[in-house]
Parts: structure tokens; sequence; C-alpha cells
């Protein structure tokens, strides 16, 4: 997606931990939203970050870092279920207020 | 169940004949948004809609149109399918465009035009 870079794929071992790092060259957006999207499936809506920080949701969290351009999601104690495609995504603020970029998403596969 | 609806779900058809997919939510969102994705290139928002009447260009919207008469109900239509048009295609909805306002998918539909 324009602006926002992500690494196309990923591979990890059940029960590990994974972090799949986003960063974009983008301003005036309010929001850093993570989707997970399944293969064939609409993508459907994992964690936000308002703030420079951590935010925890059970096995996911997610990190923002405005100032470097930076966030991550952080999966832990992997399941096979995980594997999937997750995608990093701003909303913008203000004049372009509706406006919604998404990275080209990152394809995760959990290993046994 | 709060849902996204689109339909149809699949659709062959072939170049200049006109179509509309539609979309519908039941969750009294005011935003809505169609988003094309297509392999290597993400999803792309095509146009948004930030309340009833009101519409505007995402990134990709040429070689669509859109309308929003009720709050409900958000359809994509293309006035003469291209080839290049082939793609699966996401409505989406939400309550707002708040931080804490995450959009909600429907199903998808797949367009092959011929």
């Amino acid at each position: 997606g324009q602006n926002i870079d992500q690494p196309t794929e990923m591979t990890a071992t059940e029960g590990a931990i994974v972090q799949i790092n986003c960063t974009y060259q983008t301003s005036g957006f309010n929001g850093l939203f993570w989707y997970q999207q399944h293969a064939g499936e609409a993508p459907t809506f994992l964690s936000y970050n308002v703030l420079d920080g951590l935010e925890e949701k059970g096995r996911f969290s997610s990190f923002l870092s405005r100032s470097k351009g930076y966030s991550y999601l952080l999966l832990k104690e992997l399941q096979m279920k995980d594997s999937a495609s997750y995608l990093c995504a701003v909303r913008f603020y203000n004049t372009n207020a509706g406006k919604s970029t998404f990275g080209d998403g990152t394809t995760l596969t959990v290993k046994p | 169940e709060a849902q996204v609806t689109q339909n149809p779900r699949y659709l062959i058809t072939v170049t200049g004949k006109k179509l509309t997919v539609t979309c519908s939510q039941n969750m009294n969102h005011e935003y809505m948004s169609w988003y094309r994705q297509d392999p290597g290139l993400g999803l792309r928002q095509i146009y948004y809609s930030m309340n009833v009447e009101v519409t505007d260009k995402g990134d990709v919207p040429e070689g669509y149109k859109v309308s929003r008469k009720e709050k409900r109900n958000f359809p994509l239509i293309l006035e003469s399918p291209s080839p290049n048009q082939t793609s699966l295609y996401f409505c989406a909805s939400s309550l707002g465009t708040g931080v804490n306002q995450p959009q909600h998918f429907g199903d998808g539909t797949r367009l092959s035009i011929l």
C-alpha cells in the first residue's frame, strides 16, 4: 500500500511469539489499525493505536511510535489458526477524514 | 446479527455490461467505504461515504460510481466494466471515523470481467 510497508511473508512455529512490523511515511492520521484476514475471507479488526505505546488485547498486542513512523503487531502463544494475512492501516482526519490507507499485508504461516 | 452484506459474492461478466454490487449494513453506521484487493497491491480505497448523500473519492475511483441514498445501503456501480476491474471487492462500514471505530467488512465480491 502507498506509504505503508510491511514484510510480505513470515513463518513462525506454533507456541512461539512473532512480531510483524509496519513502517509508514505518512502523517495526519488519527489512528493505526491492525486487521487479520484469512485466505478468501474478509478482514477482521484486531487492534488499534492512537497514542504512542503498547496496547494489549489477549494474545495480541500492538505498538505505535509516531516519532519513528513505526508500528508492530505482537502475537504470543501462536496457534495454527493464526496463519493469515495481517494488514496495517491508517485512518486520516480533518480534510482527509474518511480516507484509509492499507499496507499490502504480511502473510504469516504458523508451522507445527 | 451485526453484519455487512454484499451481493453478489461472485460474478463473471463481459466488458461493457453495466453491473452493480450491492452493500448493506444493519448497524446504523454513518461511514461506508468500498475497496478493491489485488495480489501484491493490498486493499485500495475506491469511494467512501461519511453519511447519506455525502460521497468522496478514494485512491482509485476511476471507472466506478457510488450512491448513498439511504444510510444502510452503499452500492458500487461499474457503468462500463473493463478487464482491469477484475478484482476482489470489499465493502466496509463503521460508526464514524473516530479512532475507536474500526471498520467492519463484508465477505467480499469476486468480479471477473472478460
